[in-house]
């Protein structure tokens, strides 16, 4: 069964350093979502791409995160500076469509530990 | 705004009992709900998702949930729960046509399987 890959699975990182994060969506896959998830809470998106195209951003910390997608397949979740409060699961989630109904596929998550 | 509460925290059931967990949507029109399950630092699988038809939803690993409009409840169901059901539950909406296939989840339902 096709999956959802993400790297690295665990990073630590120190407050005010750059971390990335990886995404491969399930192939054919025309859309991609990056969650975060806080310990003890669900996952809140902070970031969908149809194909190249981003197509909601409106929960992403633009002052220190960005996203990409160049080529309409793998995604980058970049965060610089890193702070305390960034310590959380990023999920990296794919959907054939950004359209209502679609199942969501997510990824094993990337932990983040900022000390 | 979409939102989801799940009242329970965590959930405690010995084995081979019946398990329910609860979930209440706030949309506007029928929305797509969805429950997924996310064992400990993994990302989440989908259990089962209701989108129209017939109000109760048969899912994997024995799951089923009923979807009561009156109550705007999607609660989840289990009739003989097993150990390796012990995770966290997730319960999502997602928007109705036209919208781009986001899932706002709730906080989550802990479940702890007793021997």
């Amino acid at each position: 069964e096709a999956e959802v890959a993400q790297s690295p699975r665990y990073k630590i990182t120190e407050k005010s350093q750059a971390v990335a994060f990886w995404c491969d969506p399930i192939s054919g896959h025309a859309t991609l979502y990056w969650y975060r998830q806080i310990l003890g809470q669900g996952p809140e998106l902070l970031v969908q791409f149809q194909d190249e195209s981003v197509v909601d951003d409106s929960q992403l910390p633009k002052d220190r995160f960005s996203a990409e997608r160049l080529k309409g397949v793998d995604s980058t979740l970049k965060i610089q500076p890193a702070e305390l409060g960034d310590s959380a699961m990023y999920l990296c989630a794919s959907s054939r469509a950004g359209r209502a109904g679609n199942t969501i596929y997510f990824g094993e998550g990337s932990w983040l530990t900022v000390v | 705004a979409q939102s989801v509460t799940q009242p329970d925290i965590h959930i405690t059931v010995s084995e081979g009992a019946s398990l329910e967990l609860r979930c209440n949507y706030s949309y506007g029109a029928t929305p797509y709900l969805f429950w997924y399950v996310q064992s400990p630092g993994q990302g989440l699988q989908l259990l089962l998702k209701y989108f129209s038809g017939d109000t109760l939803v048969q899912g994997i690993k024995g799951f089923e949930a009923e979807f009561k409009r009156s109550q705007s409840s999607f609660n989840l169901r289990k009739p003989s729960v097993h150990w390796s059901d012990a995770a966290e539950y997730f319960c999502a909406v997602g928007g109705a046509q036209g919208s781009q296939g986001n899932l706002i989840f709730g906080k989550g339902t802990k479940l702890s399987v007793k021997p």
